[in-house]
């Protein structure tokens, strides 16, 4: 099992421009979710999803956006970068709430 | 508001010792525990976790204690080796209601010298 990839692994993007990290995971894990990763903040919960057709804001969903057409995939959204945003992306998923959750090895973006 | 807060922020262990990471939490709706580990260049990866209905666990050189009326949990590595050297998240999730997810502390860059 490949567990949780995400892609890219790197992306550099310009202020302004839009972009899609990808996420997809074989575990048939309803939730799913993303993080963000500053230097020494820990992980934030942008988003994150109940199972395919749910999703909802975590803590800092501003300038970002979720769909879940699918159990297995759950791609983050970018509209306008801004040099906020730089930043490690990291999606997880689990099985179910205040369980185990696994994570992919991260996007790391930055926005110039 | 942080929610959980974790200290010490760098830590530096001989090997063989025992090393100390501690956290504590304000919302009494929290209801998981785990601490994750991440190695540079890695995801985060459970380490071991503990529910509030136990006041310790323990699975081979990790262990959790867990005080729920002073709203504070800690893991211990006894025997620290090299390998362990990482950053080291705990983290908490409510029982029901709001944002789902888990809450992280801020992390422990551990050294571990040989």
């Amino acid at each position: 099992n490949a567990g949780v990839t995400q892609t890219p692994k790197f992306r550099i993007l310009k202020i302004g421009q839009s972009m899609t990290l990808q996420c997809a995971q074989d575990m048939n894990h309803n939730y799913m979710y993303w993080y963000r990763q500053d230097p020494g903040m820990g992980l934030k919960l942008i988003y994150y999803s109940v199972g395919a057709g749910i999703t909802d804001k975590g803590e800092v969903p501003n300038g970002y956006n979720v769909s879940r057409s699918t159990t297995e995939d759950f791609p983050l959204r970018l509209e306008l970068a801004a040099p906020s945003q730089t930043s490690v992306y990291f999606c997880a998923s689990s099985i179910s709430r205040n369980t185990e959750a696994f994570f992919g090895q991260g996007t790391r973006l930055t926005v110039v | 508001q942080q929610q959980v807060k974790q200290s010490p922020q760098s830590l530096i262990v001989q090997k063989g010792g025992i090393s100390i990471i501690n956290c504590a939490y304000e919302n009494t709706a929290f209801d998981y525990f785990p601490w994750y580990q991440q190695f540079p260049g890695k995801g985060p990866a459970l380490l071991i976790a503990i529910r509030p209905d136990v006041s310790e666990k323990k699975e081979g050189r990790f262990t959790i204690s867990f005080n729920k009326s002073a709203k504070q949990f800690s893991l211990h590595i006894m025997d620290s080796q090299p390998g362990d050297s990482a950053t080291y998240f705990c983290a908490a999730s409510k029982r029901g209601g709001g944002a789902d997810g888990l809450t992280f502390g801020k992390g422990t860059h551990l050294i571990i010298q040989p």
